[in-house]
């Protein structure tokens, strides 16, 4: 079975500080991770996915199987960053685009 | 480009009621799938439709079905509904089974009373 966990319902932090979302998985393959996030009256969307490897918008994520941990991460949180998070696991094809949600987590970024 | 259209946005219905949601899928895009995100909780899959089939299900029970038409677009039926059953349902498409990759639309919030 897949599942993915998001242990801070919230986080809060000050404009300038430093950002770690957490996101642990269980999965018994090889899965691959996703971030999406949903900003105030918006659509939930990709924000990033581990096999791109690349930054967006200041965050990056690296995916750690021995700790099966997808953490999210920014070193300079700014106000434009509040939203809700959420980390996703996509396993086996034959199961289709079936992504395993977190809860989620929601950053406040304080000014 | 058109994103990923839902209708309607609201809806109330009552107990043992059926429900029909829609959802249109991105331009380019032929494979659609429908999520239930209840309040304070991340999306849950329901299922997948692929060249018109059901091409992957998730935990729930079989008054939950679909139908994805020649154009793509999609519908999400709910048969005797249950009080449990109110949620913000969420159609994504992509532009094939496989890719991971999801848009979603602004999805259709039921209130089952």
């Amino acid at each position: 079975a897949q599942r993915v966990t998001q242990p801070e319902k919230l986080l809060s932090v000050f404009k300038g500080a430093p950002v770690e979302l957490k996101c642990n998985y269980s999965y018994s393959g090889s899965p691959e991770l996703f971030w999406y996030v949903q900003y105030s009256r918006q659509r939930l969307q990709l924000l990033l996915r581990h096999i791109s490897r690349e930054s967006i918008k200041g965050f990056t994520a690296d995916l750690n199987k021995g700790e099966t941990s997808f953490h999210l991460k920014k070193p300079f949180a700014q106000e434009e960053d509040s939203a809700m998070y959420y980390c996703a696991l996509s396993g086996t094809p034959r199961a289709g685009n079936m992504l395993t949600f977190g809860g989620g987590t929601r950053l406040m970024v304080k000014p | 480009e058109t994103g990923v259209t839902q209708s309607p946005t609201h809806l109330i219905k009552t107990r043992g009621q059926q429900v029909t949601l829609r959802c249109s899928s991105q331009s380019g895009h032929n494979t659609v799938s429908w999520y239930q995100q209840a309040l304070g909780q991340g999306p849950q899959f329901i299922f997948q439709y692929y060249r018109e089939e059901e091409n992957g299900r998730g935990n729930f029970p079989p008054r939950f079905s679909g139908l994805q038409f020649p154009n793509y677009s999609s519908e999400l039926n709910v048969n005797a509904l249950e009080l449990d059953d109110s949620a913000l349902y969420l159609c994504a498409s992509s532009p094939q089974s496989g890719a991971n990759v999801l848009t979603f639309g602004a999805g259709s919030r039921l209130t089952v009373l």
